[in-house]
């Protein structure tokens, strides 16, 4: 199936670190992304790792990538208010051309 | 400067009308595509073309019809609409087919009456 999953929603303090995490169904998929919705907004992309990495940092940025688990994960390090927003994970499907599959999204609150 | 642009912002509507919503981007890619964004967030591919070649069509109903009439622009024309068009439509473009990164316009919400 194409279903990317996440959790809906995840509520954090100004300061702190935020996990968002992310399973995926195509072991094949060579790149897999992270994109923010602001409210009202288009989506922007974050990152991207691709699938031979288990770890990319840019900035208050780190990626995770369990290969053999499905499973990816964004932390953002000292979570800022500018960091609420939505955040999708998106895998590429090869299905002879490629595909971008998105999850469910996560809402993130941060607080101050 | 904008790099992937569309037109309207804002669309609201009768159901049965016909509408467009047009996408530009200034990025010199050759593919370009419509997602569509639901109530719940979720998004979905809906169309991808390549040098003005229709390379996806996700189960689509044959109403909504995308054009282009360059491979800078794919414009998106939707017949007899109904209340469950009501949506986000994202327009998006990459380098090519092989490149996956791709950018995101800033949407166009619709809304059906």
């Amino acid at each position: 199936g194409e279903d990317v999953e996440q959790s809906l929603f995840l509520s954090v303090r100004e300061g702190d670190s935020s996990v968002i995490n992310c399973t995926y169904t195509d072991s094949s998929s060579t790149y897999l992304y992270w994109y923010k919705q602001e409210p009202g907004a288009g989506l922007q992309l974050l990152t991207y790792i691709f699938s031979n990495m288990d770890m990319k940092q840019d900035q208050r940025l780190t990626v995770l990538l369990n290969k053999k688990d499905k499973h990816l994960s964004l932390r953002i390090a000292d979570t800022q208010t500018g960091d609420s927003a939505i955040y999708f994970c998106a895998e590429s499907m090869n299905t002879g051309f490629q595909k971008l599959v998105f999850g469910t999204g996560t809402r993130l609150l941060v607080s101050p | 400067d904008t790099a992937v642009s569309q037109t309207p912002k804002y669309l609201v509507t009768q159901m049965g009308n016909d509408k467009s919503i047009k996408c530009e981007q200034n990025l010199g890619h050759d593919t370009m595509y419509w997602y569509k964004q639901d109530s719940k967030k979720f998004l979905k591919i809906m169309f991808s073309y390549n040098n003005k070649e229709l390379i996806i069509n996700e189960t689509v109903p044959n109403r909504f019809s995308p054009k282009s009439p360059d491979k800078a622009h794919l414009n998106l024309h939707i017949n007899s609409l109904e209340l469950g068009d009501s949506a986000v439509y994202f327009c998006a473009s990459s380098q090519d087919l092989a490149q996956e990164t791709q950018y995101f316009g800033p949407g166009t919400r619709l809304l059906v009456l």
